[in-house]
C-alpha cells in the first residue's frame, strides 16, 4: 500500500527493555520525522532525517536512537524504556520542495510498565 | 517554553454554524503556519497552510487568517459539518525542517 505505515500499532513493554518502533514510507520522500504526542504538549519532535544516513536531534531526543540505512525506513529505538516514554509515537515524511507539509503515519501507542 | 499555543482545549459548535479555532505564537521568525486535523487512532492530516507573507488563505470551507502584529492565527470552518469533529493542531514552520505544534483543540460539531 502506498503511503506511510507504522508498526506495531500498539505495544506494551516493561521498564528497562529495548523497544523498536518501525516506520516505512513508499513515496521516496527524503525527509522523515519522529514525534511523540502527550496530553498538554501537542506533538514534539524527537529526531528527524534529511536522507539515508543523515539524522539529527529534535526537541526531545534523550533516551531514543534512530537510524536510516534506507530512504524508505526510519526506525526509532528506545534502548532502555522508561515509564516517561509512555506516549503515542508518530512518524512523518515530507518531500524536499515542501518541507513544511508533513504526512503522518497512523501512530504507535506505547505503554511502558 | 511553548512557542505555539492553543488556549482552548475544546470547542463545541452547532452544525451549519461557523467554527473558529485560535492559535497564538511567540516567535516572529516562523515562515509558515499550518493546520492539521486528527481523528482518533489516526495520524494528523494536513488541512491548510499560510505563508507569513500573506494574511489569508482559503480552501473551500476552510480559511486561515494570520495577524502577524498580534502573532495570532485562526482557522474558520464554514459551514461546520459533523465530519469536522476532530482534534485540530496549529503548527509553525521554524525552518531547519522543524515544525512546532500547539497543544490541540478538540472540536465537536453538534447536530
Amino acid at each position: 500500500d502506498a503511503g506511510i505505515t507504522q508498526s506495531p500499532r500498539y505495544k506494551i513493554t516493561e521498564t528497562g527493555r529495548q523497544v523498536t518502533l518501525m516506520c516505512h514510507q513508499t513515496w521516496s520522500h527524503s525527509y522523515m520525522f519522529w514525534y511523540r504526542q502527550d496530553l498538554g504538549h501537542g506533538l514534539r519532535l524527537i529526531y528527524y532525517s534529511a536522507a539515508a544516513d543523515i539524522t539529527d536531534k529534535g526537541e526531545v531526543p534523550d533516551g531514543y536512537v534512530v537510524s536510516r540505512s534506507k530512504t524508505e525506513n526510519f526506525p526509532l529505538t528506545l534502548e532502555s524504556a522508561t515509564r516517561s516514554q509512555t506516549s503515542v509515537y508518530f512518524c512523518a515524511s515530507s518531500e524536499g520542495s515542501r518541507l513544511e507539509t508533513q504526512y503522518f503515519g497512523p501512530g504507535t501507542r506505547l505503554l511502558v510498565l | 517554553d511553548q512557542q505555539v499555543k492553543q488556549n482552548s482545549p475544546s470547542l463545541s459548535v452547532q452544525e451549519g454554524r461557523i467554527s473558529i479555532l485560535n492559535c497564538d505564537y511567540t516567535n516572529s521568525m516562523f515562515d509558515y503556519f499550518l493546520w492539521y486535523k486528527k481523528y482518533p487512532a489516526e495520524g494528523p492530516t494536513f488541512l491548510i497552510s499560510i505563508s507569513s507573507i500573506k494574511d489569508k488563505n482559503e480552501d473551500g470551507r476552510f480559511t486561515v487568517f494570520l495577524n502577524k502584529s498580534a502573532k495570532h492565527l485562526s482557522l474558520h470552518i464554514v459551514p461546520s459539518q459533523p465530519g469536522d469533529s476532530a482534534v485540530y493542531f496549529c503548527a509553525a514552520w521554524k525552518g531547519a525542517q522543524k515544525l512546532v505544534f500547539g497543544q490541540g483543540t478538540r472540536l465537536t460539531i453538534n447536530p
